[in-house]
């Protein structure tokens, strides 16, 4: 089945230590996303690529970076998490042209913990 | 409205019982909205996306409607199942941002037997 998969599913780093969350899809789809959700709030989108296009919303720390090395993966880089970084981070992926905008197909989240 | 509201923020039903949410979001620049289910430990899965006002979708048990003028839709659920037990997320899309998602909170969503 075309999905998406996040890796690893839970993740626990220290305070300061560098971490990467994985993302792959097999859907194809042009688009692909992050999203941060702490306990309790609505997910919050980091940024996303369209194609090779890199989008960052305003608001989104420096420490948090990505990386979309061809269509079907794209990682979430935190350069030095600190203990407000932990929540769920979900990646997503979307099949949109310049027009019309489409459904979000969404992987398991992973997990961070940061010790 | 600024934001992507839902309530009630959590709602416990007995197995049988009907139920509904709503989701609140800015009417100005509306382009859709999603509804989304998350069970514990998946994927958040689609259920609908509506554009038009009036809009009304319906999967198995699960409806849901759209008015874009006033800027809320309500989600539906009939006879409520344990298997329907899960976070209900709404989000709206804007144009001019048309592949940007804005979520609301969620309703959380226990059914027992």
């Amino acid at each position: 089945d075309a999905m998406v998969i996040q890796n690893p599913r839970y993740q626990v780093t220290q305070f300061g230590k560098p971490v990467t969350l994985s993302c792959s899809q097999t859907l194809n789809h042009n688009v692909m996303y992050w999203y941060q959700q702490k306990s309790s709030q609505a997910p919050k989108l980091l940024f996303h690529y369209y194609d090779k296009d890199f989008n960052n919303e305003a608001d989104t720390p420096d420490n948090f970076q990505s990386r979309r090395p061809n269509t079907s993966f794209c990682f979430l880089d935190i350069r030095s998490p600190g203990l407000g970084d932990a929540a769920m981070y979900l990646c997503a992926t979307s099949r949109v042209d310049r027009v019309w905008g489409n459904e979000q197909f969404f992987g398991p989240g992973t997990r961070l913990t940061v010790l | 409205i600024l934001n992507v509201e839902q309530s009630p923020q959590s709602l416990h039903v007995q197995e049988g019982d009907s139920t509904n949410f709503t989701c609140s979001f800015p009417s100005s620049n509306f382009y859709a909205l999603h509804w989304y289910r998350w069970e514990t430990a998946k994927s958040p899965e689609a259920l609908f996306v509506m554009t038009l006002n009036g809009d009304e979708k319906k999967k198995g048990r699960i409806s849901a409607t759209l008015n874009t003028k006033e800027g809320y839709s309500y989600l539906y659920i009939k006879g409520s199942q344990p298997e329907d037990s899960a976070t209900y997320l709404c989000a709206s899309q804007n144009t001019g941002t048309a592949s940007k998602l804005t979520f609301g909170t969620g309703t959380r969503l226990q059914v027992t037997l």
